[in-house]
């Protein structure tokens, strides 16, 4: 069966850098696209953006670019999500998320929580 | 960027009533909007996709309607397993965004 899940919760300070991954399995990796989504705690849902995870090319939404890059391990069918010089306001979960083709997201991940805090 | 308004932010039903929740566009997005389901502590499911297409194992109670900048999704009969949260998503604009969220919660 499809899965997608991610790494573990992580508690980070300020400054610091995190990579979360998403190891996708049940499908063959490439065929799908596979987006980035925040969500803060007792907030709604925010699109950071996708990559190609056939030629690996990212983009991003508008907040997104700069401090966060989004990655692949191909051969591990993993796509990763790093953000460096961490902010209190990075405190969130994110879900990695399948995109079938058109644009919905068909498949997500578990979430994964990483808190910034001092 | 294409935003998207949800109303109401929050809709309090007796289970058995039907709904309709709402997402407004800000330009034109043809039918290119979809609809997530997010329970506490859950990734969100996909309930409907191009406004009014049915996805496979979602219950028949779940429809949606619209098209250009307004957006409707329906429940016929809320159950209880339906409180929870409802998000719309367009993916018109190759940047996508998330509407605000309607929270769908017992009276």
């Amino acid at each position: 069966q499809i899965q997608l899940v991610q790494s573990g919760p992580e508690l980070k300070k300020p400054g610091e850098s995190v990579k979360i991954s998403c190891k996708a399995s049940g499908y063959t990796f490439t065929d799908y696209a596979m987006h980035w989504v925040k969500q803060a705690p007792g907030k709604g849902l925010k699109w950071m953006g996708w990559i190609n995870t056939y030629t690996g090319k990212p983009t991003y939404a508008d907040d997104f670019k700069g401090r966060f890059v989004f990655s692949l391990e191909a051969s591990a069918s993993t796509a990763n999500l790093q953000i460096s010089n961490l902010k209190n306001e990075d405190t969130a979960t994110y879900f990695c998320a399948r995109d079938y083709y058109d644009g919905t997201y068909d498949y997500w991940g578990q979430g994964v929580m990483v808190t910034v805090s001092s | 960027n294409i935003v998207l308004t949800q109303s109401p932010a929050t809709l309090s039903v007796t289970p058995g009533e039907s709904v309709s929740l709402s997402c407004r566009a800000s330009q034109s997005i043809s039918t290119s909007i979809h609809w997530y389901q997010q329970k506490s502590n859950e990734s969100p499911r996909l309930l409907i996709k191009y406004a009014s297409q049915s996805i496979s194992g979602i219950p028949s109670r779940f429809s949606g309607s619209g098209s250009g900048t307004d957006f409707t999704l329906s429940i016929n009969r809320v159950e209880s397993e339906d409180f929870s949260i409802y998000y719309c998503q367009q993916s018109y604009s190759s940047l996508s965004t998330f509407g605000s969220g309607t929270k769908l919660e017992i009276k």
